[in-house]
């Protein structure tokens, strides 16, 4: 089972380049989130999602940007790369089961530094 | 108040010893609660939820106090492949538009041989 795919693993960008995320479920989940995770730091929540269709802005979704079009995949968008976004990307899908929350499975990663 | 805080840690343990870990949330309506536990430079992967009676798995314990609005993790018998950081994870504060998590900030355990 693939679970949750995230691509690439690693990026290099230059200062005011862009570049898009990808993440792909295939579990049929109807809920996904971008966190971002700076070094010794928690987890902050970029975006989220509900379904195909809708979104919504997490913690700190200054300078990135989301679409769902689909269920499987939820692609993060960052327009202008700032040395500010140099970070550890994480996806991540989950469910609801009788009205509560499941557990979210993670990608592995995408690691971006911005120079 | 915080939607969700943790111990701050680091918490150094010789291997054996018996660890807990404490969580708070302010958000008295969630209902689904998770411990997660993520290695370095990896990604956070689910240890246990946590169910209103309580529960086990082997040698970790999860309890949940909706009066006081905490859990708590329980780790005996700790081996050094336990060393990691702990996460505690909530339900936020979206509710009338779908939910998304909240994860406190994690606790970091060293087991030392």
């Amino acid at each position: 089972n693939a679970g949750v795919t995230q691509t690439p693993k690693f990026r290099i960008l230059k200062i005011g380049q862009s570049m898009t995320l990808q993440c792909a479920q295939d579990m049929n989940h109807n809920y996904m989130y971008w966190y971002r995770q700076d070094p010794g730091m928690g987890l902050k929540l970029i975006y989220y999602s509900v379904g195909a269709g809708i979104t919504d802005k997490g913690e700190v979704p200054n300078g990135y940007n989301v679409s769902r079009s689909t269920t499987e995949d939820f692609p993060l968008r960052l327009e202008l790369a700032a040395p500010s976004q140099t970070s550890v990307y994480f996806c991540a899908s989950s469910s609801k089961d009788r009205g509560q929350n499941t557990e979210a499975f993670f990608g592995q990663g995408t690691r971006l530094t911005v120079v | 108040r915080k939607e969700v805080e943790q111990d701050p840690g680091p918490f150094n343990v010789p291997e054996g010893a018996t660890v807990a870990f404490n969580c708070t949330y302010s958000n008295s309506a969630s209902q689904s609660f998770f411990w997660y536990r993520q290695d370095c430079r990896k990604e956070p992967k689910l240890l246990m939820s946590v169910y209103s009676s309580g529960n086990e798995d082997g040698r970790f314990t999860a309890q949940l106090n909706r009066a006081s609005q905490y859990i708590s993790l329980l780790i005996r018998d700790s081996k050094l492949s336990d060393s990691a950081t702990y996460l505690c994870v909530v339900p936020g504060r979206r509710a009338n538009y779908g939910q998304n998590f909240v994860f406190g900030p994690g606790t970091r355990l060293s087991v030392l041989p």
